[in-house]
């Protein structure tokens, strides 16, 4: 049973304009979400996270969006930049000291010039 | 400050044999996992460390041991390869809810 899901397998921008990328969960003991980019042949890399205590996080073109209700979370990229084309990951945490995530599946983001 | 290094970022194995993956971290955190990732399935979780001589069970643990004897290494053994565990390997480390990932290890095994 995938606990975190990320319907939309791919996605395609142009520069400049907004990246919506969604995300979905079904475990309500999650209480921490995380994004992580991944580049070919390298290593995910950690962008932006939320808590459960909050809606929004915000750093510079990267905003994380949180309801709760819904068991949504999606990422809001704006501008698009053709830099930004990669696969993106959804993780959640369901509390507790280990640090334990649970991902979904990626979407691959590309932003046409 | 090299954070997680992974070796060898390349291996080919023929059924039935053992080999040991790689992993250290420099960064002097507790938490330690192994994840593996295939085509359309995302990151899943092999095993897990809190700290020197505690591991854990992730979502997908068998055909893989573990052991944490340092806080730096943590190695991925592999008792007797499978194609079913041809895969990219990851290893990741942290301090908080923030996983730093290595470059990963591109294993096929024939």
């Amino acid at each position: 049973d995938q606990q975190v899901k990320q319907n939309s397998p791919s996605l395609s921008v142009q520069e400049g304009r907004i990246s919506i990328l969604n995300c979905d969960y079904t475990n309500s003991m999650f209480d921490y979400f995380l994004w992580y980019k991944k580049y070919p042949a390298e290593g995910p890399t950690f962008l932006i996270s939320i808590s459960s205590i909050k809606d929004k996080n915000e750093d510079g073109r990267f905003t994380v969006f949180l309801n709760k209700s819904a068991k949504h979370l999606s990422l809001h990229i704006v501008p698009s930049q053709p830099g930004d084309s990669a696969v993106y990951f959804c993780a959640a945490n369901s509390g507790g000291s280990n640090y334990k995530l649970t991902f979904g599946k990626g979407t691959l983001l590309t932003v046409n010039p | 400050n090299a954070g997680v290094t992974q070796t060898p970022k390349f291996q080919v194995l023929k059924t039935g044999q053992s080999m040991t993956l790689q992993c250290a971290q420099d960064m002097n955190h507790e938490y330690m996992s192994w994840y593996r990732q295939d085509p359309g399935m995302g990151l899943r979780l092999i095993h897990y460390s809190v700290g020197a001589g505690i591991t854990d069970q992730g979502e997908v643990p068998n055909g893989y041991n573990v052991s944490r004897s340092t806080t730096e290494d943590f190695p991925l053994r592999l008792l007797s390869a499978a194609p079913s565990q041809t895969s990219v390997y990851f290893c990741a480390s942290s301090s908080a809810w923030e996983q730093y990932f290595g470059p990963g290890t591109r294993l096929t095994v024939t």
